[in-house]
């Protein structure tokens, strides 16, 4: 079976950084994708990750490593909208688009 | 403005009563995608399009149609509702050119079946 984990919930300061980390055990890879939702509203990407290593994007990164079946979400300088939950989701073929989705971490910024 | 639209936003219907949700999109991808959301559990898949007339069953069809008809639209239809499809779907669509594209989601459908 297909299986993504990630922590239900977190909680963080304004100003500081958060960790939030992603495991799978799946069929096949072929990608993994980090979205951001706020509460009430549609998915938006954030970052794609395919081979090992620390993407980053402005205040964001994401780091995979394949080996270990792991990657994690880096967010600095939280700032009070970044209080949203975070998806992670991996791409198991490289045939079609099929992504498998983790529940989510709720992420929630304290002043 | 590039986007995916949905209709309606909300829908309260009771059980068995045929319904559609509509999902366009003006972007001109070809991949096109529903899911729905349940608390405590991940995005899953009801069905996706590969491009115009061909589809395909995701991980939880059961219950579900859907058409692509025309590369914009993607209804997904539930012939006779029941309370256990009571959640919130989106439908989503990207580029079929680059595996990493990510896709692009609509507003949401809240869906209450009573």
């Amino acid at each position: 079976g297909q299986n993504i984990d990630q922590p239900t919930e977190m909680t963080a300061t304004e100003g500081a950084i958060v960790q939030i980390n992603c495991t799978y055990q799946t069929s096949g890879f072929n990608g993994l994708f980090w979205y951001q939702q706020h509460a009430g509203e549609a998915p938006t990407f954030l970052s794609y990750n395919v081979l090992d290593g620390l993407e980053e994007k402005g205040r964001f990164s994401s780091f995979l490593s394949r080996s270990k079946g792991y990657s994690y979400l880096l967010l600095k300088e939280l700032q009070m909208k970044d209080s949203a939950s975070y998806l992670c989701a991996v791409r198991l073929q490289d045939s079609n688009y099929q992504l498998i989705w983790g529940a989510g971490t709720k992420l929630i910024i304290k002043p | 403005e590039a986007q995916v639209t949905q209709n309606p936003r909300y829908l309260i219907t009771v059980t068995g009563k045929k319904l559609t949700v509509t999902c366009s999109q003006n972007m001109n991808h070809e991949y096109m995608s529903w899911y729905r959301q349940d608390p405590g559990l991940g995005l899953r898949q009801i069905y996706y399009s590969m491009n115009v007339e061909v589809t395909d069953k995701g991980d939880v069809p059961e219950g579900y149609k859907v058409s692509r008809k025309e590369k914009r639209n993607f209804p997904l239809i539930l012939e006779s509702p029941s309370p256990n499809q009571t959640s919130l779907y989106f439908c989503a669509s990207k580029s079929g050119g680059g595996h990493y594209n990510e896709q692009f989601f609509g507003p949401g459908t809240r869906l209450t079946v009573l």
